[in-house]
């Protein structure tokens, strides 16, 4: 089935540690996304790539860092420098790279930092 | 700046009923407009995709209309049903952005047996 992959569906961290969160996604699409969503802030764009090899900040970049090294694959870190990751992350990606097309989500992942 | 705005926050309807859900938008130069659902927990799953030159899209019991002059788009839900009870989000583009969307904080529906 065509889709997107994220994992793990739920990750604990320590204060200090860095962690990936994996983005699979087997639909061919050329951009892809992560966001960001916090109860009562609604959804907000960490980064974005519309191209392998090439990767924009979005809103809330600070603390984050990405790779774009295959089409298929979009790995999110959360860095040490990020000062409340604790939130619910969704990875998105769409066919259109430069034109804005129809958006498709993963299932997310949960992180919490103990 | 673009901003979306969805009211209200939260809806309670009996089963079977009828329902609106609204979104607005400050910016009219939208390249399109795409409902979400999302349930608790969960990703988002696409619902509709109207583009700038559409007036209104239909899949199912669901019918979003966009009428770009007067910055709204509104999402018919016919004949509502338990399963329903979800989480509505709208979001526009960053216009000669990409594909960035600019989503609002969603209306939480709730549909009662």
């Amino acid at each position: 089935d065509g889709g997107i992959t994220q994992s793990p569906k739920y990750l604990f961290r320590k204060e200090g540690q860095n962690v990936t969160l994996s983005c699979e996604q087997n639909l061919n699409h050329d951009a892809m996304y992560w966001y960001r969503q916090d109860p009562g802030q609604g959804l907000r764009l960490i980064y974005y790539s519309q191209i392998v090899n090439d990767f924009q900040k979005g809103d809330i970049a600070e603390g984050y860092s990405v790779s774009r090294e295959k089409k298929e694959s979009f790995p999110l870190t959360v860095t040490s420098a990020q000062k409340n990751p604790t939130a619910f992350y969704l990875c998105a990606s769409s066919s259109a790279g430069a034109l804005p097309g129809e958006l498709f989500f993963g299932e997310g992942s949960r992180l919490t930092v103990l | 700046k673009q901003e979306v705005t969805q009211i209200p926050a939260a809806l309670s309807v009996p089963e079977g009923e009828n329902l609106v859900l609204n979104c607005s938008f400050t910016d009219s130069a939208i390249y399109n407009l795409q409902w979400f659902r999302q349930d608790p927990g969960k990703g988002l799953t696409s619902l509709l995709l109207i583009q700038s030159s559409q007036r209104e899209q239909t899949s199912g019991r669901l019918n979003a209309s966009l009428d770009k002059s007067s910055g709204r788009s509104t999402l018919y839900i016919a004949a509502s049903q338990p399963g329903d009870s979800a989480t509505y989000l709208c979001a526009v583009p960053y216009y000669n952005q990409g594909g960035k969307l600019i989503f609002g904080q969603g209306t939480e529906l709730s549909v009662k047996p």
